[in-house]
């Protein structure tokens, strides 16, 4: 019963460089939210992410960043040229669907990916 | 604006020692949802306790147990007997139904650091 999968780990990457972080959700959970903690601060609300669809991208840096989640294959969250100010730790987490709203559903989070760019 | 507030940045006490995390939630909605997470130094996120805005029934689930209070917005953590594995960042956060997108509202964290 796998639980939410984030790869890498940890990713290095230098300035200017694209990072390409990958979430495979609960199996049969078709809602994925990312989250990005700073250093020393709590996780901030990315993006939300539906098959095939984003849903809200309200959280997410209007240039650099993008986010998808196909019909087939994990969710990535893409960074384009990163700079120092983008290593944080990034989190996936996932939801399952009850046919009801998702108000209220509890998010199962991924161990993280640990950006660190030099 | 939805905002969540964890006013104590660090705890520190030792072994046995109750401790209580405290919560404050700031929304003008009238159906949302609480949670707490723990983050221990292994770096992932243990969901502990989601309670939502209509349940003011405190809950208690071995040496955890929790505030709810509507009337101070507030809804604090105990460790009863705290022990070293308690050791941890915990977080309180909200998640309301505009948008009924199920984000959730992170506060700032506590860490708690538990001394033998």
């Amino acid at each position: 019963n796998a639980g939410v999968m984030q790869n890498p780990r940890h990713l290095v990457r230098r300035r200017g460089q694209e990072a390409r972080l990958r979430c495979s959700p609960v199996k049969g959970h078709s809602h994925v939210y990312w989250y990005r903690q700073l250093p020393e601060e709590g996780l901030k609300f990315m993006v939300y992410l539906q098959k095939e669809n984003i849903i809200d991208e309200s959280g997410m840096p209007k240039e650099r960043f993008s986010a998808e989640f196909p019909k087939e294959g994990p969710s990535i969250l893409r960074i384009q040229q990163v700079v120092r100010g983008d290593s944080a730790a990034y989190f996936c987490a996932s939801s399952p669907y009850t046919g009801t709203q998702l108000l209220g559903n509890e998010q199962f989070f991924g161990p993280g990916t640990r950006l660190t760019v030099l | 604006a939805q905002k969540v507030t964890q006013a104590q940045t660090e705890i520190s006490v030792v072994e046995k020692e109750d401790v209580t995390l405290d919560c404050v939630y700031e929304t003008r909605d009238t159906t949302y949802y609480l949670f707490w997470y723990k983050q221990p130094p292994s770096g992932e996120l243990v969901f502990l306790i989601r309670r939502n805005s209509f349940d003011e029934q405190n809950e208690i689930s071995g040496r955890y147990s929790w505030n709810f209070q509507k009337s101070t917005s507030s809804f604090n953590f105990t460790i009863t007997a705290s022990q070293v594995v308690d050791s941890a960042v915990y977080f309180c956060a909200l998640s309301e139904t505009p948008g009924n997108t199920g984000k959730l509202i992170f506060g700032q964290g506590t860490t708690l650091q538990v001394k033998p």
